[in-house]
């Protein structure tokens, strides 16, 4: 199976800062990676699909990059809403596999 | 709106067997394929299994493979995921989720999922 390696598993940052999260496949995904975000209480909630596209209502402020094996989320100016955990996905090959989630607080 | 509300979540002695059902609204549920995902306590996100809209094709996560089974009744929109021999290991919230295509991509709607405690 594809593991996928997140970092940091923890990132603390001002609100108004930018913020980039990384992801790593263990083989190429193409650009068949998704990003979710999770908040306790709550299911997740897609991001962005295709390594790059943001989700229907998704803010402009959420970009994602890369293919291959390495990824990155990048929030650009952190919102109070944005505090949760970010997987992500595989979708290239069964079975699919997650990261292990980057928590991102608030400084 | 799409929603998916997942039942049949409880406590169950290890070796015990539990199904769970998912009945989705907002949408055609026969023509896209649904996932089960699981979250075990303090843990990420772990993908469990997949099944085409058809039903005819259907995938599992190493660890569940002869143990949990996908099934799907579009006559009566509702997607199940059987658990039997269940092990400790396998207690989490499971969250049913609605792949946006047929034969699978990825996934763009979750339900609020359902607790599953296995103890003894």
């Amino acid at each position: 199976e594809i593991v996928m390696t997140q970092s940091p598993a923890t990132l603390s940052v001002s609100p108004g800062e930018r913020a980039t999260l990384s992801c790593r496949a263990s083989q190429s995904v193409n650009s068949n990676l998704a990003w979710y975000q999770h908040k306790p209480g709550q299911p997740p909630r897609l991001l962005i699909y295709g390594a790059s596209t943001r989700a229907t209502g998704i803010p402009a402020r959420f970009s994602g990059s890369g293919s291959g094996t390495e990824f990155t989320l990048t929030i650009s100016s952190l919102q109070s809403e944005d505090f949760a955990v970010y997987y992500c996905h595989q979708y290239n090959n069964w079975p699919r596999t997650f990261g292990q989630g980057t928590k991102l607080e608030i400084k | 709106q799409v929603q998916l509300v997942e039942s049949g979540g409880g406590v169950v002695q290890p070796g015990r067997s539990l199904r769970l059902s998912c009945t989705p609204s907002g949408f055609t549920f026969s023509v896209y394929g649904m996932h089960w995902v699981r979250q075990a306590p303090g843990k990420g996100l772990e993908w469990v299994a997949f099944i085409w809209y058809d039903g005819t094709n259907k995938y599992y996560t190493d660890s569940v493979k002869g143990r949990f089974t996908i099934s799907r009744d579009n006559s009566r929109d509702t997607v199940y995921l059987q658990m039997n021999s269940l092990r400790d290991e396998d207690t989490a919230l499971y969250y049913c989720a609605r792949d946006q295509d047929l034969l699978g991509t990825f996934i763009d709607f979750w339900g609020q999922g359902t607790l599953v405690t296995v103890s003894s």
